[in-house]
């Protein structure tokens, strides 16, 4: 499968604290993006980095990308109680011409504690 | 994401019958999918659709079809709704701004349950 897949698939950290997600996938991608879900709501996407990126930056988010390990992480630094959800990496392995292919993986439930 | 829109948002049906579910967009996306969750599965691409003359099937595309209206409403339809067909069903978007840049935006998803 190409499917990307999360690690840990749950972490239970204090307020303040960092969290830290890694995504590890199979075959070369285009880009790889993550997305938040809040529980039983529609996927929020966060980030996006490109194939040819190493490391991006959105507010206290912090994403890596190793292609030579073909592996992710997504860091959330000082975190809130808000930002419990599940997080979930998404690849994109399409050929220009052929179909579409934007994989998810199986998410990593994030519980962040007052 | 108000600017994507789902309806039902909840649903229960028996098995056999069939259901539509709708999706509509404000957002001038030319690019609409489906997708449904299960528990410990992640998602699952059902069918996607690039305007409105071209549809292409996902991986779970069995038990399922579709109809894009028009470039704001994609709609998925169960002809005969079987109980593994229960699921969270989501509609998504996209900004096409160049090959390998598409991100997502999601509904806030329809919970399907087929008794």
């Amino acid at each position: 499968s190409q499917q990307g897949e999360e690690d840990p698939q749950a972490l239970s950290i204090q307020e303040g604290e960092n969290a830290t997600m890694n995504c590890s996938y199979k075959t070369s991608i285009n880009n790889l993006q993550w997305y938040r879900q809040n529980s039983g709501r529609g996927l929020v996407h966060l980030i996006l980095i490109r194939s040819n990126e190493r490391e991006k930056h959105s507010g206290r988010l912090r994403v890596t990308l190793d292609t030579s390990k073909k592996s992710s992480s997504l860091l959330i630094t000082a975190s809130r109680a808000a930002d419990t959800a599940s997080y979930f990496c998404a690849t994109d392995h399409s050929v220009r011409g052929s179909n579409y292919k934007l994989t998810f993986g199986k998410g990593t439930l994030l519980t962040v504690n007052p | 994401d108000a600017d994507v829109t789902q309806t039902p948002r909840n649903r229960i049906t028996k098995t056999g019958k069939r259901i539509m579910l709708e999706c509509s967009q404000t957002k001038g996306h030319d690019r609409m999918y489906w997708y449904r969750q299960d528990p410990g599965l992640g998602l699952r691409l059902i069918y996607y659709s690039f305007d409105v003359k071209d549809i292409n099937k996902g991986e779970i595309s069995d038990g399922y079809s579709v109809s894009r209206q028009a470039q704001a409403k994609f709609s998925l339809s169960l002809e005969s709704a079987i109980p593994n067909q229960t699921a969270l069903y989501f509609c998504a978007t996209s900004d096409f701004r160049g090959w390998g840049t598409d991100t997502q935006y999601f509904g806030p998803g329809t919970r399907l349950t087929v008794l």
